[in-house]
């Protein structure tokens, strides 16, 4: 069973840089979110889709964009990274239970 | 501003030692209130919560919740060294979910 599957695992990125975490699930979810995670401050929401067409803000959503073409797949795009993003980023997926599954994550450096 | 608010921050124990974490939360449109663990990796779940006073349980762990006083906790007996990880005590809103930052218990032998 893959379930919710990101990559890369590692990745390291200067300052300005652009990128993309992948993010897929293969559990039919109809939600799927974003996280990071910092020392100390547990997970905080980035971006969230009810649905594919469908995405919006959490509660850090600044420098990230996102977009849902398919149930599968919820990409997360740095346009111009910056120290502060330095972090690890998680995915996440649904169903109407509220019982999110998680990814292995994405350890980001941005020097 | 919607928070949840976890402590102890951290805690260490010895093995067979009973632990109570705790979460506290001031959020609007509640739905639920969920428990993680997590160890080196993503963090995987534990435990769902809806209703007050009804005690979800699974082997040593339990945990039970207070609609009322807008809390949970999340009970470990007997512990052991396999139970080291951070918890993350979570609530769901309409559309999204919230974070406390976690309370990492270390069990030592």
């Amino acid at each position: 069973n893959a379930g919710v599957t990101q990559t890369p695992k590692f990745q390291v990125l200067k300052t300005g840089q652009s990128m993309t975490l992948q993010c897929a699930q293969d559990m039919n979810h109809e939600y799927m979110s974003w996280y990071r995670q910092d020392p100390g401050m547990g997970l905080r929401l980035i971006h969230y889709s009810v649905g594919a067409g469908i995405t919006d803000q959490g509660e850090v959503p600044n420098g990230y964009n996102v977009s849902r073409s398919t149930t599968e797949d919820f990409p997360l795009r740095l346009l111009s990274a910056a120290p502060s993003q330095t972090s690890v980023y998680f995915c996440a997926s649904s169903t109407g239970s509220n019982i999110q599954y998680f990814g292995a994550g994405t350890r980001l450096s941005v020097l | 501003e919607d928070k949840v608010v976890q402590s102890p921050l951290s805690l260490v124990v010895h093995e067979g030692d009973t632990v109570t974490l705790n979460c506290s939360y001031e959020v609007t449109n509640f739905r639920s209130l969920l428990w993680y663990k997590q160890e080196k990796k993503a963090p995987t779940f534990l435990f769902m919560l809806t209703s007050s006073g009804i005690e979800k349980k699974s082997g040593r762990l339990s945990s039970i919740l207070d609609k009322k006083e807008l809390f949970s906790i999340l009970n470990i007996t007997a512990t052991q060294t396999g139970d080291s990880a951070v918890y993350l005590c979570a609530v769901v809103r309409n559309n999204d979910m919230r974070f406390g930052a976690g309370t990492r218990l270390t069990v030592k032998p």
